[in-house]
């Protein structure tokens, strides 16, 4: 059964230094992975999207993403983090194998960003 | 203006009674689904339809019940079955049951005392 975890529950940066959100995975087939961004109250947005394509993801406001099949990882990471950048973040992994159910979600990780 | 929409953005309700939350979407989306949020917990999965007239249990199916009429509809009602509703409740839809992303609505917030 896939499966993912999200290492860090909470991590906190300074503006203008580098964000990096840690993910693992386990899935049965060649999954499709998936990081997604909830501000407080909100729903949630895609950030960017792995499909068996590119192994480096670029996504929206200057995330992107690295699949690493052999480490089962998908870290999530921004060069320079913005005040704007504080909500929830969601690694959430589907299986090719599996079409037509949810996503599986990981707990999320809360990022902070002081000035 | 293409999107999900859930509604009401609160919803409070008094032990014992049922409640529907309503999601629509005017994406033309087949797929659609609901998930409950908890602090902590991420998201878990409660229902979801591939096609209208269908629909199958998630994870945690028990105390809520979902209909799927029209393609654009997919409305959740919370039983007084369910021991624990208090929760954020998000809808989410995809273009086809073989379609991956999720493109999500708002969220209800549901509040039982």
């Amino acid at each position: 059964a896939q499966s993912v975890t999200q290492l860090d529950s909470h991590v906190s940066v300074s503006e203008g230094t580098p964000v990096l959100l840690r993910c693992n995975y386990s899935s049965s087939y060649s999954p499709s992975l998936f990081w997604y961004v909830q501000h407080p109250n909100k729903g949630l947005q895609l950030l960017l999207k792995y499909t068996s394509a590119a192994t480096l993801v670029k996504g929206i406001n200057g995330f992107e993403a690295e699949f690493k099949k052999s480490e089962t990882s998908f870290h999530l990471t921004k060069p320079s983090a913005h005040m704007s950048d504080a909500a929830e973040y969601f690694c959430v992994v589907s299986d090719l194998g599996q079409a037509g159910t949810a996503l599986i979600f990981g707990k999320g990780t809360t990022l902070s960003v002081s000035s | 203006d293409g999107g999900i929409t859930q509604s009401p953005k609160y919803l409070f309700r008094k032990e014992g009674q049922n409640v529907t939350l309503s999601c629509e979407q005017n994406l033309n989306h087949d797929a659609m689904y609901w998930y409950r949020q908890d602090p902590g917990q991420g998201l878990r999965l409660i229902y979801y339809s591939q096609i209208v007239n269908d629909f199958q249990k998630g994870d945690i199916a028990e105390g809520y019940s979902v209909s799927r009429e029209k393609k654009e509809s997919f409305p959740l009602t919370v039983t007084s079955a369910q021991k624990n509703p208090t929760a954020f409740y998000l809808c989410a839809s995809s273009p086809s049951a073989a379609a991956y992303e999720q493109y999500f609505g708002p969220g209800t917030r549901l509040t039982v005392t």
